[in-house]
């Protein structure tokens, strides 16, 4: 069973920032929100990953809510090469990984 | 570092025959796994490794083998291939524990016939 909730698909205009929306209202207290992002026909590609606090690297920033029941990945300045499928992830170390069907993001140009 | 590399990059068996899936990293990475992803899905786990000697069955290991003779490498055998393991299959590693971050490979577009 999915542990996230992610729209299936959505559009931003190319030069702007990208929000995407990631729900996890049975997340533990062990469990990681990662973030990795698939173009097409290429293998997925590590983003960003957190607990509790707000990350940010040069690829994209990582805000998670208070009682960490959702979170959201800013891909700052989009380009037409962050079209992709994003995958938002919970995850315990030591654990695999589950991935599920993840977002379309479709950058405009 | 050449990271995850897969071959080969396209196959197209047909329906009974058997080959081998390579995977091999220069990572020195403990964790290795392989995934497949059919059309319009997210990919689940057919068997991992978490170091040299050790496998275990993911989430759909029916028709594929894996070993783990040494840590650089990771092959995934398909004994008698169906059309329902036409996918792309995905080989990833991990570092060792204290960073779960999983780099993956190219990818292997099978089809069986």
């Amino acid at each position: 069973d999915a542990k996230t909730t992610q729209p299936t698909s959505m559009d931003c205009a190319e030069g702007r920032a990208a929000n995407l929306p990631c729900n996890h209202s049975t997340i533990s207290g062990n469990e990681y929100v990662y973030w990795y992002r698939q173009i097409h026909s290429q293998g997925p590609q590590y983003i960003i990953h957190g607990l509790k606090n707000n990350e940010t690297n040069e690829m994209a920033s990582l805000i998670i809510t208070e009682d960490r029941k959702s979170s959201t990945l800013i891909v700052p300045h989009a380009t037409l090469r962050d079209t992709a499928v994003y995958y938002c992830i919970l995850h315990n170390y030591g654990q695999n990984f589950v991935f599920g069907p993840g977002t379309r993001l479709s950058v405009l140009p | 570092n050449a990271g995850v590399t897969q071959t080969p990059k396209f196959q197209v068996l047909k329906t009974g025959q058997s080959m081998t899936l390579q995977c091999a990293q220069d990572m020195n990475h403990e964790y290795m796994s392989w995934y497949r992803q059919d059309p319009g899905m997210g990919l689940r786990l057919i068997h991992y490794s978490v170091g040299a000697g050790i496998t275990d069955q993911g989430e759909v290991p029916n028709g594929y083998n894996v070993s783990r003779s040494t840590t650089e490498d990771f092959p995934l055998r398909l004994l008698s291939a169906a059309p329902s393991q036409t996918s792309v299959y995905f080989c990833a590693s991990s570092p060792p524990r204290g960073s779960d971050t999983q780099y993956f490979g190219p990818g292997t577009r099978l089809t069986v016939l």
